[in-house]
């Protein structure tokens, strides 16, 4: 079975402060997605990143990076100097991988974020 | 990414009621799914609708409860029968449009008194 783990139920910084939102995962599949969403107060979810099992370069976007470590099937998301706009629920999902497609997504509970100014 | 709309974005309901959720593409797309988010809690599959043939249902959900059409490539609809309070969570559908990564729809706010 899959399973998604953020044990940052919330988390609260200073604007500018470096913040790091921690997704431990769990699978039997050898190939599989990983991925990172944003809700926003508004409540639509906002796709950030995906990567999948074979690819353990870390990203970066902007003030968002992204370290996937296979070792410890962990998949972090650091936001760099947060702003007030970075506040919001952000989930981490997985998914396996068949080759025809997406397919179903497990989440993890979501890491509330609030930055304050 | 794609364009998604769902109707209505958020309705109140009396139990007993049924409601039918609107989701809408603006390309076509072999794969639709629908989500369930309860209050304060993640997101749920509720079931995966490809058009042509009949949805396919997560454990814990099922067909009288939560009957899918998908008539189309580019639209479905959800609905959510016989509603009782529980059924008060925001409903959200999904599309693969781009290299297995799934787009959300806006998503429908459903209160159930």
């Amino acid at each position: 079975a899959q399973k998604v783990t953020q044990a940052q139920t919330e988390i609260s910084v200073v604007e500018k402060e470096d913040v790091t939102l921690d997704c431990v995962y769990e699978t039997r599949d050898t190939t599989y997605y990983l991925f990172w969403y944003k809700q926003p107060p508004s409540g639509e979810l906002v796709f950030l990143i995906r990567r999948n099992s074979f690819d353990e370069q870390n990203e970066i976007s902007g003030r968002y990076s992204w370290n996937f470590q296979k070792s410890t099937s962990s998949f972090n998301f650091t936001i760099t100097a947060s702003q007030v706009v970075d506040s919001a629920v952000y989930f981490c999902a997985l998914s396996g991988y068949s080759g025809q497609g997406a397919q179903k997504l497990v989440f993890g509970q979501g890491t509330r974020l609030t930055i304050n100014p | 990414s794609a364009v998604i709309s769902q109707k209505p974005s958020r309705d109140i309901c009396q139990r007993g009621t049924s409601l039918t959720i609107q989701c809408q593409v603006d390309s076509q797309v072999t794969m639709m799914f629908w989500y369930r988010q309860q209050p304060g809690q993640s997101l749920t599959l509720i079931a995966t609708a490809n058009q042509g043939s009949e949805a396919t249902y997560e454990s814990g959900f099922v067909i009288d409860k939560f009957p899918i059409s998908r008539p189309n490539l580019t639209f479905s609809t959800l609905t959510v029968s016989n509603m009782s309070p529980e059924d008060s969570s925001i409903y959200l559908c999904s599309v693969d449009r781009s290299r297995d990564t799934q787009y959300f729809g806006p998503g429908t706010r459903l209160t159930v008194l």
